[in-house]
């Protein structure tokens, strides 16, 4: 079982601020980092996959970064929006995956 | 095109009882996971079905079972259910190994009382 850890778990930002998060894993178990965003009573839905050391991603005001060497990857949400408000996880993959617990963000208007 | 849909969304069941989940993977997909969501938790992982048999299996006890079917659609079926059981049941679809990503289903929330 791969230990995968997500911070803060939850995250109170206004309309307009930018947030971080992160998600660190053991460096030693790597095959693929994955980023979703999941809104109650929907589905998880895919942000980034990331494989390389130093890749960065970027969706629109998300952005990823990761460091496989350290075993770590940000996200990154610019101006944060109402609409942004979900939970976000993030999971280490091989055959499965391995999930962290998520961070919780609402951004209030 | 129809991505993972899963049945009931959601069930109440007495402890003791039965009960099973159904998943239709996305359309071209082979492989379906499971994984269970407590409440403040992440998801955690159940079982793999692949080609009708079950590839990987996580920490869960017997009284959790499943089957695939030749069109690739699945359930999770559990067995005298505890308390603890009540959790959001979500159901993942991918093409062989997900190693670059499941499309998820937006789950089944057991309640067990």
């Amino acid at each position: 079982i791969l230990n995968v850890e997500q911070s803060p778990q939850s995250l109170h930002v206004q309309e307009g601020d930018s947030t971080n998060f992160t998600c660190s894993f053991p460096s030693s178990n790597f095959y693929a980092l994955h980023w979703y965003r999941w809104e109650t009573a929907k589905s998880p839905e895919a942000l980034f996959v990331m494989t390389l050391n130093g890749d960065e991603k970027k969706k629109g005001r998300i952005s990823a970064t990761l460091n496989t060497k350290e075993g770590y990857s940000y996200l990154y949400i610019k101006g944060s929006q109402p609409e942004d408000s979900a939970t976000y996880l993030c999971a280490l993959t091989g055959n499965q995956f391995y999930f962290g617990t998520g961070t919780s963000l609402t951004v209030i208007p | 095109d129809a991505g993972v849909t899963q049945s009931p969304t959601h069930l109440i069941k007495t402890r003791g009882q039965q009960v099973t989940l159904r998943c239709s993977p996305k359309s071209g997909h082979d492989t379906v996971s499971w994984y269970q969501q407590a409440l403040g938790q992440g998801p955690q992982f159940i079982f793999q079905y692949y080609e009708e048999e079950e590839r990987q299996r996580g920490n869960f006890p017997d009284r959790f079972s499943g089957h695939q079917f030749p069109n690739y659609s699945s359930e999770l079926n559990v067995n005298a259910l505890l308390l603890g059981d009540s959790a959001l049941y979500l159901c993942a679809s991918s093409l062989g190994a997900p190693a670059y990503g499941y499309t998820f289903g937006s789950g089944t929330r057991l309640t067990v009382v």
